[in-house]
């Protein structure tokens, strides 16, 4: 089966920098994507990341490593609007044949003033 | 247009009633999806549908019973539903090929008296 954790909730205040850890248990990794939910909104595709190392796309860049089975999201220059909840998704070549996302748990990211 | 859209927005209905849930893209996506998502929980995938055909169903109840009429709309029919079916109900899309990148729909929020 698949695993994945997420820490819970996070806080942080306005401009500054967070990282949402997400520690996942799978065979056949194919590759780790993230997904920010507003509350009562729909999903949003943020990034994915198949290889080693650190895609960067604008505040938003996530970073995986495959030997560690361990990725991460880091937002920079917090504002008010990333309060959301943030996913992990693993994607695994041997579950529906690649074609399934597995969700984790999910982190409440809170920004403050 | 980068747009699922979903209808009805909320649906009450009665555990003896038939009800069909709608979801439509017009992206060209070949991959559809159906998620149930409970209040504070991750998305959990229900069914797939790859070119028009059902490539997985997740062990989901009989009550629930998935169309995809053409390569933009997709269903879900709703039969003699039970309380704990109340959720959100999520549509998305993708390439057949980016399975990890999944535009989603705004829900129907489905509550089962």
């Amino acid at each position: 089966g698949q695993s994945l954790e997420q820490p819970s909730e996070v806080t942080a205040v306005e401009g500054a920098i967070v990282q949402i850890n997400c520690t996942y248990q799978t065979s056949g990794f194919y590759g780790l994507s993230w997904y920010q939910q507003h509350d009562g909104g729909a999903p949003t595709f943020l990034s994915y990341n198949a290889l080693d190392g650190l895609e960067e796309t604008g505040r938003f860049s996530s970073f995986l490593s495959r030997s560690d089975s361990y990725g991460y999201l880091l937002l920079q220059e917090l504002q008010m609007k990333d309060s959301a909840s943030y996913f992990c998704a693993v994607r695994d070549r041997l579950t529906g044949g690649g074609n399934k996302l597995t969700f984790g748990t999910g982190t409440q990211l809170k920004v403050e003033l | 247009d980068t747009e699922v859209t979903q209808t009805p927005k909320h649906l009450v209905m009665g555990m003896t009633n038939k009800k069909s849930l709608k979801c439509e893209q017009h992206m060209g996506h070949r991959a559809m999806y159906w998620y149930k998502q409970k209040a504070k929980k991750p998305p959990e995938l229900m069914f797939v549908y790859s070119y028009e055909k059902l490539s997985i169903n997740e062990s989901v109840p009989s009550r629930f019973s998935p169309e995809c009429p053409n390569s933009s709309l997709l269903n879900l029919h709703l039969h003699a539903l039970q309380p704990e079916d109340s959720a959100l109900y999520l549509c998305a899309s993708s390439q057949v090929q980016i399975p990890h990148e999944q535009y989603f729909g705004p829900g129907t929020r489905l509550t089962v008296t």
